[in-house]
């Protein structure tokens, strides 16, 4: 079955840039061209980040940006700040009847 | 301002249904479709599948179908999700999501715990 593999964990310092990354296989997931990433905090719901790789919705600070390439998106955490510190989703469109998967999310701890 | 707002938490034995309801305000309810996905502890995101608010259209993930219900009802802008022979594994947190551009999810309720124990 069609997977979407993340890293289990990140970190990062106050101020750096960092990267989390979001493999599958793109044939399987319309070429990766839906894909977004959501923000969860403990204990709450999630927050959209990014819709359809590259695109911030309406009130998403600049700091958080996504790309894609080949089989991989990435969305990319610049100036990282302590609150930035939640776990990461990603998820996509996919081919088969289970029309949307999540990747099994990136734990990110800003050190 | 846009939000959902979704029933209260469940408690249920095991083999019994759970029926969870989820309210849009704010906004058009029938010019979005409603997710649903799920979060058993300390587990990740699931999505179950989704609603079309206007014609009542589904699309359930292949795990769910033939056990798990998604209706609405346009007239007091409320979707619903039910999901029948419950077992231990579906112990989790359920939510609501507003659907956003292509397969986004912008929008989410607040969450509804459903505990499944004898």
């Amino acid at each position: 079955q069609s997977a979407l593999t993340q890293p289990a964990s990140v970190s990062g310092s106050p101020g750096q840039s960092i990267t989390i990354s979001c493999t599958g296989t793109s044939s399987d997931f319309g070429g990766l061209k839906y894909v977004s990433w959501y923000q969860q905090h403990p204990g709450k719901a999630p927050k959209l980040l990014i819709y359809e790789v590259n695109n911030r919705p309406s009130g998403v600070s600049s700091r958080f940006s996504g790309s894609k390439s080949g089989n991989t998106a990435s969305l990319t955490i610049s100036g990282l700040q302590a609150e930035d510190e939640a776990d990461y989703y990603c998820s996509s469109y996919t081919i088969s009847t289970t029309l949307v998967l999540f990747g099994g999310g990136t734990k990110l701890s800003v050190l | 301002q846009v939000q959902l707002v979704q029933s209260g938490a469940e408690v249920k034995k095991p083999g019994a249904s759970v029926k969870v309801s989820c309210k849009g305000s704010g906004y058009s309810f029938t010019a979005y479709y409603i997710n649903w996905v799920r979060q058993a502890p300390g587990q990740g995101l699931e999505w179950m599948g989704r609603i079309n608010s206007n014609s009542g259209g589904t699309n359930y993930a292949q795990k769910f179908q033939g056990w798990v219900t998604m209706t609405r009802d346009t007239s007091i802008s409320t979707a619903y999700m039910e999901l029948s022979s419950l077992t231990s594994d579906d112990t989790a947190v359920y939510y609501c999501a507003r659907g956003f551009a292509s397969y986004g999810m912008d929008v989410w309720g607040q969450g509804t715990t459903v505990t499944v124990s004898s």
